[in-house]
């Protein structure tokens, strides 16, 4: 597609769910970064995939969190045993990996309202 | 680590008053430095960058330079209008291992 695609764009989900996010990055852009949004918070790094390179998984808050990113392309975020803290908008970016700096990409987010 | 300190706010100014938006950083190595912005409802969206000391980015009037030896990227704009209102992320990233720092965001609301 054109830009980096959300899903689901909204989320409601109880207090002990499980809940997936997906994201699809802009085509051949090997980067592809989670954040979160609280609100009235900046952005909070979760998790960087490069390419086929073993992720940065340091931004995860809890082993409640996990990424996969299958063939290079989609991504999905789950988040286990949701907790009311967990309510935000995840972000989900993409860019052409090179030094330097790439410019990222972000896609619309997923609102999750955890009850 | 490499990190990026943003200026507080919320802000808010009357139409076609000057805007700074203070931003400094931490980073070993080179990294290039961005302000991105979200308007309301809307995405985050780069909207302006640099990538070496000295160099300035602009973009709608805005402008913000990449100055090494305070190491700071302050963003500018010398009359801000109604449709500026949003809220600004300052940025580091493409150091070690193309990494992306934001701040916290500074939310900016200009009245008429």
């Amino acid at each position: 597609g054109a830009g980096v695609s959300q899903s689901p764009s909204n989320k409601v989900t109880e207090k002990g769910k499980d809940v997936e996010l997906r994201c699809d990055p802009i085509s051949g852009h090997t980067a592809l970064y989670w954040y979160r949004q609280s609100l009235g918070q900046g952005l909070e790094f979760l998790i960087y995939f490069q390419g086929n390179s073993a992720p940065d998984k340091s931004g995860l808050p809890s082993d409640r969190f996990s990424a996969e990113r299958t063939g290079g392309s989609v991504s999905t975020l789950t988040i286990q045993r949701t907790q009311q803290e967990d309510s935000a908008v995840y972000l989900c970016a993409s860019s052409l990996a090179h030094t330097g700096g790439g410019k990222l990409f972000f896609g619309s987010g997923t609102q999750l309202s955890v009850l | 680590g490499d990190s990026v300190t943003q200026m507080e706010g919320p802000v808010t100014l009357s139409e076609e008053a000057f805007l700074t938006i203070n931003c400094t950083y931490t980073a070993t190595g080179y990294p290039s430095l961005f302000w991105y912005v979200q308007y309301p409802g809307e995405g985050l969206q780069l909207l302006l960058k640099a990538t070496k000391a000295d160099d300035k980015g602009s973009n709608k009037g805005f402008e913000a330079t990449y100055r090494k030896e305070t190491t700071s990227f302050h963003l500018e704009k010398g009359s801000v209008q109604v449709s500026d209102s949003a809220v600004y992320f300052c940025a580091l990233g493409g150091n070690t291992g193309n990494q992306f720092y934001f701040g916290t965001g500074t939310s900016l609301t200009v009245i008429p």
